[in-house]
């Protein structure tokens, strides 16, 4: 079955930088697009970034231009966000987002908690 | 990439049928017929209800219906359930890029 894995995250401080990782199995992960949503506490779905199914073509909010970059490995089966100059806007839970192709996004990570605190 | 405009809340009786909109632009929701809708429980992941406006994935229950007038997209409950409370969120394609709604809050009273 189709399973989307979510590792990375934690407590960072203002201006520090992290990685997330998503590892996907039970479908042909190069065949899909996949995007980055967050949400931070209390508050709704914000979409952050995609990625194209062979990784040709990335795409990001205004609110993450030019600090955060996605990015996969298809050999691996694995969605990367690198969050860089982190702030505290950027404290929010993150998921990884299977696309079937029209933004339909039916497959979510479980969400990992990026928390940045001095 | 301005938010869709969604109502904060909505509230409706068991048996009863609401309707929540998702207001956009000329940019994304009247352009492209990408609106899709997403049901999040509170502490659960967001799970698809509608997409491409009006098709539905297999296994949403037939009570829940989408559809779009210019830059506004609409989600239809029809049958209220007590199941249905939770925070509803629309989302659009807006050329390269996606934007959510603010999100709804529905509950049944």
């Amino acid at each position: 079955q189709v399973q989307v894995v979510q590792s990375g995250g934690g407590v960072v401080q203002p201006g520090g930088s992290l990685r997330l990782s998503c590892s996907a199995s039970g479908f042909i992960f190069s065949t899909y697009a996949m995007h980055w949503v967050r949400q931070a506490p209390g508050k709704g779905l914000e979409w952050v970034a995609v990625v194209w199914h062979d990784g040709s073509n990335k795409f990001y909010a205004d609110s993450v231009r030019g600090r955060f970059t996605i990015s996969r490995d298809n050999s691996k089966n694995t969605l990367y966000l690198q969050m860089n100059s982190l702030g505290a806007e950027d404290t929010a839970v993150y998921y990884c987002v299977r696309d079937e192709g029209t933004y339909k996004f039916d497959y979510w990570g479980q969400g990992t908690l990026v928390t940045v605190s001095s | 990439q301005s938010a869709l405009t969604q109502p904060a809340s909505v509230s409706g009786s068991p048996g009863q049928s609401i309707t929540i909109s998702c207001t956009g632009t000329s940019s994304d929701v009247a352009r492209y017929n990408l609106v899709s809708w997403y049901r999040q429980y509170p502490g659960k992941v967001p799970e698809v209800l509608i997409y491409e406006v009006t098709k539905r994935p297999s296994g949403v229950s037939n009570r829940f219906s989408g559809s779009k007038s210019g830059n506004t997209a609409s989600l239809t409950i029809s049958g209220l359930q007590a199941e249905d409370e939770g925070d509803y969120y629309c989302c659009s394609y807006e050329g390269r890029t996606g934007v959510f709604g603010g999100g709804t809050k529905l509950t049944v009273l």
